[in-house]
């Protein structure tokens, strides 16, 4: 299975400013997928994000507040933009196709006060 | 549109026991199913995957098994340790439009207790 860095682990922000959270994986991946994860609730899929096209975003998440990038089959970047309380999350990346097993980073755990 | 639920939310036991995490899925059209292993606060580790063509994988104590016609699938830990205090989650891989996401559970809260 695929390993992934991902970084920050953890970070306090203020309302209104963005963070732009990383994850780099060991090995090239056509599809890499962003989840957040609400105090007490399970995963949910942000967006999928594809090297050389647009990211794919669920029902409910928006490009301008969660913009995405995937330069290369090893490497993305999920923003996090003019944060406000509510998105106090953890911030999770997953890689995995085929029938292999899916991996995931080891989260970013965002605060907002 | 896929739902998964994972029946007891919490569970606690003492050391030693035998127990079973239920999930449920709503889609039987699915790839795969996948249990994952949450300590508080950080990441996912995937413990057991099962093919939409298997009825059960093995892991060391843990045993995974998947009735697709029946929308279920159980992980059986067996003789539980402190160290197996964690949230356990389910997710299924749907096969509809060649989506690879999955769709995940919200969790059972393992407490051992020693």
């Amino acid at each position: 299975s695929a390993v992934i860095s991902q970084k920050p682990s953890r970070d306090i922000c203020q309302r209104g400013t963005s963070l732009t959270i990383q994850c780099q994986v060991d090995s090239q991946v056509t599809m890499m997928f962003w989840y957040r994860q609400q105090p007490g609730q399970s995963l949910t899929l942000i967006a999928t994000a594809n090297q050389g096209s647009e990211a794919t975003y669920e029902s409910g998440f928006v490009i301008d507040k969660f913009p995405i990038s995937r330069p290369n089959l090893t490497f993305s970047t999920l923003t996090v933009s003019n944060m406000s309380p509510e998105d106090s999350s953890i911030y999770l990346c997953s890689v995995g196709s085929g029938k292999a097993d899916y991996t995931f980073g080891s989260g970013t755990r965002l605060t907002v006060v | 549109k896929q739902e998964v639920t994972q029946i007891p939310a919490a569970l606690s036991v003492p050391e030693g026991e035998n127990l079973v995490l239920n999930c449920s899925f709503t889609d039987s059209a699915i790839y795969n199913l996948q249990w994952f292993r949450q300590d508080p606060g950080k990441g996912l580790t995937s413990l057991l995957l099962i093919q939409s063509s298997q009825r059960e994988q093995t892991s060391g104590r843990l045993n995974a098994s998947l009735d697709k016609s029946s929308g279920r699938s159980t992980l059986y830990i067996a003789a539980s340790q402190p160290g197996d205090s964690a949230t356990y989650l389910c997710a299924a891989r749907g096969t509809q439009g060649g989506s690879e996401k999955l769709v995940f559970g919200k969790g059972t809260k393992l407490t051992v207790n020693p």
